[in-house]
């Protein structure tokens, strides 16, 4: 009963290093999701993904990119990393039929979050 | 642009009393879900109720209940007889479909804090 696993829990980077923040889910979900959450803030939305092999950008998605390779992975890379990185991010996943059809009341499944800070 | 709105960054109140928390949203989609999460101080995401934009009755979970007036774009979460654990970070989400795909939008979120 795993759900959203994210790896790691905490890192710490320097500027200019580079990271892979993973994301997987055993639950068979076409949607996976990147947030990252600042400081007392909501969460927003960095890349999306409806399916293996389809991405987009979400609302802020400069300085990473994503691969969706299998259903079941979802990695987020950061490149030079730059201290307005320093954020959690969250990984979610979520189930949608492709005939637009929804399961209503389905939420997001959200992993644990990565406590990411670059100094 | 479709949007949430948490208008209480704070909110206090005394064990055993209610307390609602405002969501206000703004969307053209005729079909949306509305959404509560709990952020408690660990950190993790917790669901805690759903209200369909087409559903006519309030939803309710156990000590929660959505007050949701359709033509005011609100969807309040009720929280009735309050516990010191129910103290922590409130998110009100809206899942949204647009150009034939489903994302969530947050609001800033409501610390709220239960005093014994």
């Amino acid at each position: 009963n795993a759900g959203v696993t994210q790896t790691p829990k905490f890192r710490i980077l320097k500027i200019g290093q580079s990271m892979t923040l993973q994301c997987t889910q055993d639950m068979n979900h076409n949607y996976m999701y990147w947030y990252r959450q600042d400081p007392g803030m909501g969460l927003k939305l960095i890349y999306y993904s409806v399916g293996a092999g389809i991405t987009d950008k979400g609302e802020v998605p400069n300085g990473y990119n994503v691969s969706r390779s299998t259903t079941e992975d979802f990695p987020l890379r950061l490149e030079l990393a730059a201290p307005s990185q320093t954020s959690v991010y969250f990984c979610a996943s979520s189930y949608f039929l492709s005939t637009g059809i929804t399961f209503d009341n389905q939420p997001q499944h959200f992993g644990d979050g990565t406590r990411l800070s670059i100094l | 642009a479709q949007k949430i709105t948490q208008t209480q960054p704070g909110m206090f109140v005394q064990e055993k009393e209610a307390v609602t928390l405002d969501c206000t949203y703004d969307t053209s989609d005729q079909s949306y879900g509305l959404f509560w999460y709990k952020q408690p101080s660990s950190g993790e995401m917790i669901f805690l109720i759903y209200q369909g934009s087409y559903d006519e009755q309030n939803a309710t979970e156990g000590r929660y209940s959505l007050n949701f007036q359709k033509a005011r774009k609100s969807a309040n979460l009720v929280i009735s007889a309050s516990q010191l654990g129910d103290s922590a970070m409130y998110f009100c989400a809206m899942r949204e479909h647009t150009s034939g795909t489903y994302k969530y939008i947050f609001g800033t979120g409501t610390r709220l804090k239960v005093l014994a």
